[in-house]
């Protein structure tokens, strides 16, 4: 069954450094997306990514923040000078089909922020 | 702002019983809703989904309510079984156009004792 993966599984880095979170979504969908999710808290929508450019972004996708799809199967998220409280999962998820909201996510990464 | 929430964070029943997880939504906007399961250490799933013309639609041992009167929604498990203990949460698009872009709820956490 085709999945979406995830790379790396866990990151730690300190404040203030880049950080890039690497996802490989379903080889035919067209649509991506990045949600984070802070321990204990909902998962909250960050950006959607269609076409080669970002469809919508929530408020916390702010400067710091980028998504890319470098070539026909990578698609990425930077975080150009992480701050604490971007401590979360961050979860990547692809959608092949029009009209529904079957997102399929990743397992993914975990990034703690010291 | 607007927000999808719960009514119960746990939810505890007994292998073969029939589970119900509830759900309130508050964006009256909102005309596309779903149902994710989320098991420890994974992304969420898509379990169900539901649009707002439509008051109850089932699937494979699931079945989601739409009560758009109370802005409620809910998650019926017929015979739940072990695997299925997980965390449930709902979903909507928050009154958008975009089916990717969702709106989670807190989510309810489901154990199935054997």
């Amino acid at each position: 069954e085709p999945e979406v993966t995830q790379t790396p599984s866990h990151q730690v880095t300190q404040m203030g450094q880049e950080v890039i979170l690497r996802c490989v979504p379903i080889s035919n969908h067209l649509y991506f997306y990045w949600y984070r999710q802070i321990l204990g808290q909902k998962v909250e929508f960050l950006v959607s990514f269609y076409n080669n450019e970002i469809s919508e972004k929530s408020e916390i996708f702010d400067d710091q923040f980028s998504v890319e799809r470098p070539d026909g199967s990578n698609f990425t998220l930077k975080i150009r000078s992480t701050k604490l409280e971007d401590s979360a999962m961050y979860f990547c998820a692809s959608r092949g089909q029009i009209g529904t909201g079957e997102l399929f996510f990743g397992e993914g990464s975990r990034l703690t922020v010291l | 702002g607007e927000s999808v929430g719960l009514h119960l964070p746990t939810l505890s029943v007994q292998e073969g019983d029939n589970s119900i997880i509830n759900c309130a939504y508050s964006n009256s906007a909102s005309d596309y809703f779903i149902w994710y399961k989320q098991e420890s250490g994974k992304g969420p799933q898509f379990i169900i989904d539901i649009r707002s013309n439509m008051d109850k639609r089932q699937g494979q041992r699931v079945t989601v309510l739409l009560n758009k009167t109370v802005k409620h929604l809910s998650l019926q498990i017929a015979a739940t079984q072990p695997g299925d203990s997980a965390v449930y949460f709902c979903a909507d698009n928050a009154g958008g156009t975009s089916y990717g872009k969702l709106t989670f709820g807190q989510g309810t956490i489901l154990t199935v004792h054997p």
